[in-house]
Order: C-alpha cells, then sequence, then structure tokens
C-alpha cells in the first residue's frame, strides 16, 4: 500500500514568509508525528497527533510554529515568518493507534534565504 | 530527561567486513529501542525494534541488535556489509505507549569497495 506521503519535496523561500508543509499518512494510521531534522543532526520532535486527543505540542521551538490535522487524514505544518535557523528537513510519520512503529515519509526540504 | 548518544558520527568499512554501530541511553524505566536507517533522499526506514524478551533482535538487511540494560546499549551488528549498506543509521529511544521518540544524532556508514 501507499507510504506516507509529503509535499512539496522541497520548498526555498524568503526570510520572514510563511510556509506551509503538508503529510499524508498511511490510511488507518490514527498517530501522526512530525519531526525536525537539521543539517548534521539527529530528529528533533515538534508535534503529535493522536486520534481526537488534543495533541502534544511541547516541541514546537516557538509560537512561530503551528500544525493541525484534520480528522484521521492530512496534516499541515505551518511556519510563519520563517528564519534561516528555520531551514531543517522536515519529516512527517504515522503509526496505529496501538502501534510503535513509526513510519517516515521522504521528508520536505526547506531552504530559508 | 531521556537522551540518546551514537558516539561515533562517521564510521568506515570495508565491503564483506563486519560491522557495529554503538548506541547508549539514558532512560528511567524499561526502554523501546529502535535502529533506522536513512539512505539520500529517503525516509527512515525501521530496521529492527526491542520492547521486551530476548535482548538479541533481528532485523531487516541482515542487521541485528542486543539490548545490554547494564550498558545501558543497543548496539547493531551486521556479520558481512554490502555496498549498499552505505548509509545514515539512526538509534531511537521511546517511552512505553509508542507515541515520540528521542533519536540520536545518527552514525554515517561509509562502505569501501
Amino acid at each position: 500500500g501507499a507510504g506516507v506521503s509529503q509535499s512539496p519535496s522541497n520548498k526555498v523561500t524568503e526570510k520572514g514568509k510563511d510556509v506551509e508543509l503538508r503529510c499524508d499518512p498511511i490510511s488507518g494510521h490514527t498517530a501522526l508525528y512530525w519531526y525536525r531534522q537539521r543539517l548534521g543532526q539527529g530528529l528533533e520532535f515538534l508535534i503529535y497527533f493522536q486520534g481526537n486527543s488534543a495533541p502534544d505540542k511541547s516541541g514546537l521551538p516557538s509560537d512561530r510554529f503551528s500544525a493541525e490535522r484534520t480528522g484521521e487524514s492530512v496534516s499541515t505544518l505551518t511556519i510563519q515568518r520563517t528564519q534561516q535557523e528555520d531551514s531543517a528537513v522536515y519529516l512527517c510519520a504515522s503509526s496505529l493507534l496501538d502501534g510503535y512503529e513509526q513510519y517516515f515519509g521522504p521528508g520536505t526540504r526547506l531552504t530559508v534565504t | 530527561a531521556q537522551s540518546v548518544t551514537q558516539p561515533d558520527i562517521h564510521i568506515t568499512v570495508s565491503e564483506g567486513a563486519s560491522l557495529e554501530l554503538r548506541c547508549n541511553y539514558s532512560y528511567g524505566a524499561t526502554p523501546y529501542l529502535f535502529w533506522y536507517v536513512q539512505s539520500p533522499g529517503q525516509g527512515l526506514q525501521l530496521l529492527l525494534k526491542y520492547f521486551s524478551g530476548d535482548t538479541l533482535v533481528q532485523g531487516i538487511k541482515g542487521f541485528e541488535a542486543e539490548f545490554k540494560r547494564s550498558q545501558s546499549s543497543f548496539n547493531l551488528r551486521k556479520p558481512s556489509v554490502h555496498w549498499s549498506d552505505a548509509a545514515e543509521y539512526f538509534c531511537a529511544l521511546g517511552p512505553g505507549g509508542g507515541n515520540k521518540l528521542t533519536f540520536g544524532t545518527g552514525t554515517q556508514l561509509k562502505v569501501e569497495l
């Protein structure tokens, strides 16, 4: 079946602009995660959605970052007033409600100039 | 706070040689441990996972890992490396419940022919 998909694959934006990144999880996966991967570093957790529960936003680095999820499907990560330090690969993952295995998408490479 | 340490940033091995990638963790309870592999331009693929039981776990592509509680380690091994194994490898730690993962900074594996 189809895996996790993300769009766009690459995004170049000017400092100060807003960007929106999209994630389509695997069908039937109720849990969805966003991570950020800066060059040469591991993945940092950003936000976690699980079914209809309130999302865990504890990893969002500032109030410029927000994310939404429509039911158990698509999620969008929005970064407002982008800064150069926001340049990174943003990875989305999904898992079953009671599953521990997270399936990752290919990521969106964001470059802020 | 939980953390994952991968002491080796880069490792180079000859094709056919054995491989061991180190991972140490810090966590106050029984950990859930994972190894992921990331090839250039690709998302993360799960190699193997440890939840409980047998401390030697087998994964895909001929990889195995051993959980050693006394050493807080979960090292990844492969008896004979193939050129296609060249990639970045991430160790990750999860709390019970399968939500957000804490990742190490990764080990870049280069395979010499």
